[in-house]
């Protein structure tokens, strides 16, 4: 079945540090590709999709490459800041069993401080 | 823009006890799920549905039961509350397609005692 695996948290880095999370996938079909990001207390929002081979979704100076090749899709940014610290989901959606409810990875916690 | 609500935010149950968590979305979604976040097991589906009269199981449905009678609502009914139940749950929706986007709730934090 479908399947995503992220890195293992918590990532600490230090405000204006270079953010790397890996997230690689497994899935029938040609997936679409997403990162969901959740602040503390509250639910997930989307930060950034990609639906097709070699796109690259962008937001709020995040970015993640969809890599067919490596089937990998890591969430990048060039200077975190303290207001980054969340938890990051990457997920994925296929269609397989004739729905396109979303398979999420575990989660990787980032804590930036000042 | 109310999105997804859900009520309650808080719940502490004792065991045995039966409740119902309400989550209601107004964006006219087909799609709407049910999630469980436990620490280091990130987001566990309980059940979905893809319209209204249509549900499914996920990956963790046991002790829980849904119903989609209307497009805006999906109750979680717990059936006999068990401390393993102890989470925070989030309602999801969104539209039917392999690229859209899900929208989640505020999340319910149980407490089962």
């Amino acid at each position: 079945g479908d399947s995503v695996t992220q890195m293992e948290g918590p990532v600490t880095l230090s405000e204006e540090a270079f953010l790397t999370i890996n997230c690689t996938y497994t899935a029938t079909g040609y997936p679409s590709l997403f990162w969901y990001v959740q602040y503390p207390g509250e639910g997930l929002q989307l930060l950034l999709k990609a639906t097709k081979a070699d796109d690259k979704g962008s937001n709020k100076g995040f970015e993640a490459t969809y890599r067919k090749e490596t089937t990998s899709f890591h969430l990048e940014k060039g200077s975190v800041q303290v207001s980054d610290s969340a938890v990051y989901f990457c997920a994925l959606s296929t269609g397989t069993g004739g729905s396109y409810i979303p398979t999420f990875g575990r989660g990787t916690s980032l804590i930036v401080h000042p | 823009n109310a999105g997804v609500t859900q009520t309650p935010k808080f719940q502490v149950l004792k065991t045995g006890q039966s409740m119902t968590l309400q989550c209601a979305q107004d964006m006219n979604h087909e799609y709407m799920s049910w999630y469980r976040q436990d620490p280091g097991m990130g987001l566990r589906l309980i059940h979905y549905s893809v319209g209204a009269g249509i549900t499914d199981q996920g990956e963790v449905p046991n002790g829980y039961n849904v119903s989609r009678s209307t497009t805006e609502d999906f109750p979680l009914r717990l059936l006999s509350a068990a401390p393993s139940q102890t989470s925070v749950y989030f309602c999801a929706s969104s539209y039917s397609g392999q690229s859209t986007e899900a929208f989640f709730g505020q999340g319910t934090r149980l407490t089962v005692v």
